[in-house]
């Protein structure tokens, strides 16, 4: 199995920061990484797939970086429909996800 | 648009078999650029992907969980389902099922069910 790890599990922030949510994969997966939310009740929904590029219909202030084994989501600048928990996936094998980073309100 | 439903009992017994299926509206079941999984999410907890079916009926699955686990898919009704054997309360968890979309350098799911919470319990 491929570990992936989240940093950090959990954060405070405010509307308008600038938000950076890392994922590390205990092997490289070259690019297959995939990033979702998912709020309260509901399924996930993709964010970021392949790393970085941006699924249809989400918003700009999204974004997805990395390669080999160290990824990352950035949040631009903060909107209250932002507050939620965001999940990293490997697809390079079977797939695993992280464990989530809850992102709160300050 | 897409849509994926699950449907099945909200509550099954220690060591009976859980059974959902899922059944999808709006799009093909059978192209050859998707295919389509089970993921599951304990009260609380994280993700874990359960296993997955093509529309010729390969699967693929978690092999943490292969040994109690049957996906199938019935492609004239545009229905896949699940099966857990010998449930346990450690199976209690919202099941999603949802489409993965592969291509050469991607893969990912981005279609889901609205999920549907299966509790264990006597």
């Amino acid at each position: 199995d491929i570990q992936m790890t989240q940093s950090p599990s959990s954060l405070s922030a405010s509307v308008g920061d600038r938000v950076t949510i890392t994922c590390r994969a205990s092997q490289s997966i070259n690019t297959y990484l995939n990033w979702y939310q998912q709020k309260p009740g509901k399924a996930p929904k993709l964010l970021i797939y392949a790393a970085s590029s941006l699924q249809s219909g989400v918003p700009s202030r999204f974004s997805g970086s990395g390669s080999g084994t160290d990824f990352t989501l950035t949040i631009s600048s903060l909107q209250p429909e932002d507050f939620a928990t965001y999940y990293c996936q490997q697809s390079h094998s079977d797939p695993t996800f992280g464990q989530g980073t809850r992102l709160e309100i300050k | 648009q897409l849509q994926l439903q699950e449907s099945g009992p909200g509550l099954v017994k220690p060591s009976e078999t859980l059974s959902l299926t899922c059944t999808v509206s709006g799009g093909s079941i059978s192209s050859s650029t998707y295919y389509w999984g089970w993921i599951r999410q304990p009260p609380g907890k994280g993700l874990e992907w359960i296993g997955s079916v093509f529309h010729t009926g390969r699967t693929h699955y978690n092999p943490s969980r292969k040994s109690r686990v049957t996906i199938s898919v019935d492609t004239s009704k545009k229905q896949f389902s699940l099966k857990v054997r010998s449930v346990t309360a450690a199976d209690t968890a919202v099941y999603y099922c949802a489409r993965i979309s592969s291509g050469t350098y991607f893969e990912m799911i981005d279609y889901w069910g609205q999920g549907t919470l299966v509790t264990v319990s006597s």
